[in-house]
C-alpha cells in the first residue's frame, strides 16, 4: 500500500471548516483514500474514502486532486468533539479477501473555543 | 446494538504471564483483525482472520497468539515472549466485500506491572 504523508498538528476554531491535507503521490490506479479518526482512548472511528471522485457523507467531504496524489478532508463546521487524530490510509481493495490497513502517525487536530 | 465488544478496559499482568483479550462482534462480519497501538503512535497490525479456524500473521506477531473458532469471536492471547506488551490493544472486523470499512472495537489497555 501507498505511503502518507500528514502534517503532525493542526488548529481549528469551532464552527469554522477544517481542512486536513494529505499526501499520496505514490498511490496506484487501483488504491483508494480512506479517512479515520481516533478520538483519545478510543478505536479509530471511519469517517469517508474515495477513489478518485469528491465524496461528500453526513461527517466530511473528501476532496482527491486530479492526480490523485493529494487529498484533503473537509470537517465543515468543527466543533470541539472533532478533536482527535486523523489517519490518512491508502490501500488496494480486493474483494474476498481481509482488509489490512497501514496506519501512519496521523494529524492531530485541536479544536478551540 | 451491533458492534464490537473488547474485554477488559484494562488489564494487568506480572512479567512472565500470559494474558487473553476478548474480542466479540455482532456484525456477522468475516474478518477479524488485531492491532497494536503504542503511545504517540499509529496502529500495527498483529493477526487477522478472514474465516473461522484460519487466520494469518500481520506485522508484528512474534509473541502473540490467537485462536478462530467462532465467527464471532477472536481472542489474543499475549505470551510471555512478547518483551514490551503494555499497549493499547484493538480488535476490528470487517466484511469480505472489498470497499467495506472495519469497525473497531474500544481497545484494551494492557499494563505489565
Amino acid at each position: 500500500d501507498a505511503k502518507t504523508t500528514q502534517p503532525t498538528s493542526m488548529d481549528c476554531a469551532e464552527g469554522r471548516a477544517a481542512n486536513l491535507p494529505c499526501n499520496h503521490s505514490t498511490i496506484s490506479g487501483n488504491e483508494y483514500v480512506y479517512w479515520y479518526r481516533q478520538i483519545h482512548s478510543q478505536g479509530p472511528q471511519y469517517i469517508i474514502h474515495g477513489l478518485k471522485n469528491n465524496e461528500t457523507n453526513e461527517m466530511a467531504s473528501l476532496i482527491i486532486t486530479e492526480d490523485r496524489k493529494s487529498s484533503t478532508l473537509i470537517l465543515p463546521h468543527a466543533t470541539l468533539r472533532d478533536t482527535a487524530v486523523y489517519y490518512c490510509i491508502v490501500r488496494v481493495v480486493n474483494t474476498g479477501t481481509a482488509s489490512k490497513l497501514t496506519f501512519g502517525t496521523g494529524t492531530r487536530l485541536q479544536v478551540t473555543l | 446494538d451491533g458492534g464490537i465488544t473488547q474485554s477488559p478496559k484494562y488489564l494487568f499482568r506480572k512479567e512472565g504471564q500470559n494474558v487473553t483479550l476478548s474480542c466479540e462482534q455482532n456484525l456477522n462480519h468475516d474478518a477479524m483483525y488485531w492491532y497494536r497501538q503504542d503511545p504517540g503512535q499509529g496502529l500495527r497490525l498483529i493477526y487477522y482472520s478472514q474465516i473461522v479456524n484460519d487466520f494469518q500473521k500481520g506485522d508484528i506477531a512474534e509473541g502473540y497468539s490467537v485462536s478462530r473458532e467462532k465467527k464471532e469471536s477472536f481472542p489474543l492471547t499475549v505470551t510471555s515472549a512478547q518483551k514490551n506488551p503494555t499497549a493499547f490493544y484493538l480488535c476490528a472486523s470487517s466484511t469480505l466485500a472489498g470497499r467495506e470499512t472495519q469497525y473497531f472495537g474500544p481497545g484494551t489497555r494492557l499494563l505489565v506491572l
